[in-house]
């Protein structure tokens, strides 16, 4: 079975740092782009940033809100990818997903997703 | 960078209604659009890619169409399962927006 599978989330203090797993299974992990995606409490979807695969030299994309303050990793041999956040804020309290991208006509789709994680910031 | 609207905002309707969202990007997006239904408490889920083609295992109920500014996203007989939020996602260029979501409610 395709699965991906958040860890990680819990409440932090603002200022603070918190590091975010997604473990994929029943797939070649290490072929697909992977994606992070957040949604605060009773809002709207928000892309958060992208690592691309080793063919693609293991680089990242970020949104303008969480760049120079979160980074995206993964280790293919264990079929994972991470968000290390850090200097946190209130604004990102959310659930956080991962999601796998399928590349059709060179642009990316996120096909799968895990159920995801919930990040609270508050003091 | 490029932004999605959605419209509208809020639909009410009934089961086997016909039912059609639309998404409008404010600069040209070819046809690199998806769409996302999501279901309160659970992750979203790929409906259609490349503004027109159907997921694999997504009912032919629903389909899109568009390109370049203006995308819809067609259901032709809702069903009980179809109320849910949609959004519509541009894949064309970082970063990945999300329009603000059409939220389809029973009537």
């Amino acid at each position: 079975e395709v699965q991906l599978v958040e860890s990680g989330g819990g409440l932090v203090q603002p200022g603070g740092s918190l590091r975010l797993s997604c473990a994929a299974s029943g797939f070649t992990f290490s072929d697909h782009f992977a994606d992070w995606v957040r949604q605060a409490p009773g809002k709207g979807l928000e892309w958060v940033g992208r690592s691309r695969n080793k063919a693609n030299s293991y680089t990242t994309e970020y949104a303008a809100s969480v760049k120079g303050r979160f980074t995206i990793s993964r280790d293919d041999s264990n079929n994972s990818v991470y968000l290390q956040m850090n200097s946190l804020k209130s604004e990102d309290t959310a659930v956080y997903y991962c999601a796998r991208d399928v590349r059709i006509n060179g642009y990316s789709y996120m096909d799968v997703w895990g159920k995801g994680t919930t990040v609270s910031v508050t003091s | 960078d490029i932004q999605l609207t959605q419209s509208p905002s809020f639909l009410s309707a009934s089961v086997g209604d016909r039912v059609t969202i639309t998404c409008r990007a404010s600069q040209g997006i070819s046809s690199y659009l998806g769409w996302y239904q999501q279901k309160p408490g659970k992750a979203p889920k790929l409906l259609i890619y490349t503004a027109s083609t159907l997921q694999s295992g997504v009912p032919s109920r629903f389909s899109g169409s568009g390109s370049g500014t203006d995308f819809t996203l067609t259901i032709s007989s809702l069903q009980p399962e179809d109320f849910a939020t949609y959004y519509c996602q541009k894949l064309s260029s970082y970063p990945l927006t999300f329009g603000p979501g059409t939220k389809v409610d029973i009537k």
